[in-house]
């Protein structure tokens, strides 16, 4: 069965620390990416990679950073984590060429980040 | 700017009844639209697609409509089931591209 893991389903963190969230998926894909979901906000895109050592800015990615050195592997960085950075993190992949079987992203199961 | 729109934050619908979850859009540029389906404390899943050439797709007790002209979609559970109870995401994609939009969700309770 094909999956996107996150390694922690839940994480509390003490303001100012510096937090990592990781992510691998066994699947192949080019592209992985890192969304936080919060209520009324729906899901928003963080930081995205289309390649090993590739990455880009999402729509929120101010207080994050990200690392792919290996192309099953993507990292958020929390470089200073901050009270509205509690959120639930998700990770998801996919291929990176068109495809008409469109299935969209593989997401992770998520992480619930408290920061107090 | 939201790009994708889902005006109804919540649904409840009775069992085996109907449900019609919405979402509006403003960019011609998708060429496709999915659905999906989060449950708390998991990520979502994939429900449901239909490509911008079609106006209907349907999958057992699922049936997603797009209408082009006014930039809106629907998708309909019949019958609802308990089951169901769940937050949809309509999530359109950028013509040719991997890059997908999120909708902010409709959190729908199925009612025994």
């Amino acid at each position: 069965d094909v999956k996107v893991t996150q390694s922690s389903r839940y994480l509390v963190k003490r303001t100012g620390e510096k937090v990592f969230l990781e992510c691998v998926q066994d699947m192949d894909h080019e592209n992985m990416f890192w969304y936080r979901q919060d209520p009324g906000l729906g899901l928003r895109l963080i930081y995205f990679s289309y390649d090993v050592k590739m990455k880009e800015k999402g729509d929120i990615p101010e207080g994050y950073s990200v690392s792919r050195e290996k192309k099953e592997r993507f990292s958020l960085i929390l470089e200073s984590a901050s009270t509205n950075q509690t959120s639930m993190y998700l990770c998801a992949s996919s291929f990176a060429t068109f495809r008409t079987d469109n299935y969209g992203y593989t997401f992770g199961s998520g992480t619930r980040l408290t920061v107090v | 700017d939201q790009q994708v729109k889902q005006n109804s934050p919540s649904l409840s619908v009775q069992e085996g009844r109907i449900s019609i979850l919405n979402c509006d859009y403003t960019n011609s540029m998708f060429d496709y639209f999915l659905w999906y389906k989060k449950y708390p404390a998991e990520g979502p899943t994939f429900l449901i697609s239909i490509s911008s050439i079609k106006d209907k797709n349907e999958d057992g007790r699922f049936t997603v409509f797009l209408n082009k002209s006014a930039k809106h979609l629907s998708l309909h559970i019949v019958p609802s089931q308990p089951g169901d109870s769940a937050v949809y995401f309509c999530a359109p994609r950028y013509s040719g591209t991997y890059k997908y939009i999120f909708g902010t969700g409709t959190r729908l309770k199925v009612l025994a």
